[in-house]
């Protein structure tokens, strides 16, 4: 089957700009999470969704980053007024979690990422 | 806080060489453990995982055992091959109000040469 899907695979922007990265999971996958990995560095938690609803989002830097899931499934990430600093590559995962909460069980399957360069 | 600190690489070898990366984790509760894998061009893949105490991971030749006296979880392989050259990463989940995100290490390349 299909695994978790992210457009665009690359993006460059200019300092300033407005950027959305979708993430397309698993089909029926209720758990989807954001991380970002900067260069030489593991990925680092920014927002985790369960269904529609942000349970989690301790991890992202300030107020310039939103991330939605409006129907339970796609995921957008938002990140406005971008910084030379938010150039890393951007990563979903989901998982079925058949809990309220995820549990050790519940593997987190990758997208291949979205690489953003901000200019 | 939560974390894990791997072994500085990168970590060139030959083939069939024995591999060994180290892994070292603080967690605030008691974790599973992870280790992902992120081949040339692909996502992060797991490769192996234990949940308890002394439990041992094993997949494509690869073995970590979760050592909760040392905190640790040391991954092995006794012969690599040129095909397992990728990035490796361990991780740690904490259930509960963590909401299950995983905490990863700064990642360990590796090369293997023929």
């Amino acid at each position: 089957g299909a695994g978790v899907s992210q457009t665009p695979s690359n993006k460059v922007t200019e300092k300033g700009k407005y950027v959305e990265l979708r993430c397309d999971p698993i089909s029926g996958h209720t758990a989807l999470y954001w991380y970002r990995q900067s260069l030489g560095q593991g990925p680092e938690f920014l927002i985790y969704f369960q269904g529609t609803g942000a349970a989690d989002d301790s991890g992202l830097p300030n107020d310039r980053f939103f991330a939605v899931r409006p129907e339970g499934s796609v995921s957008t990430l938002k990140i406005q007024r971008t910084e030379r600093g938010d150039s890393a590559v951007y990563l979903c995962a989901s998982s079925s979690t058949l809990g309220a909460r995820p549990s050790y069980t519940d593997t987190q399957y990758f997208g291949p990422g979205t690489r953003l360069t901000v200019l | 806080g939560d974390s894990v600190t791997q072994m500085e690489g990168p970590v060139t070898l030959s083939e069939e060489a024995f591999l060994t990366i180290n892994c070292t984790y603080t967690a605030t509760g008691y974790p599973s453990l992870f280790w992902y894998v992120q081949y040339p061009g692909e996502g992060l893949q797991l490769l192996l995982k234990a949940t308890k105490a002394d439990d041992k991971g094993s997949n494509k030749g690869f073995e970590a055992t979760y050592r909760k006296e040392t905190t640790s979880f040391h991954l092995e392989k006794g012969s690599v091959q040129v095909s397992d050259s990728a990035v490796y990463f361990c991780a740690l989940f904490v259930g509960g109000t963590s909401y299950g995100k995983l905490t990863f290490g700064q990642g360990t390349i590796l090369t293997v040469h023929p």
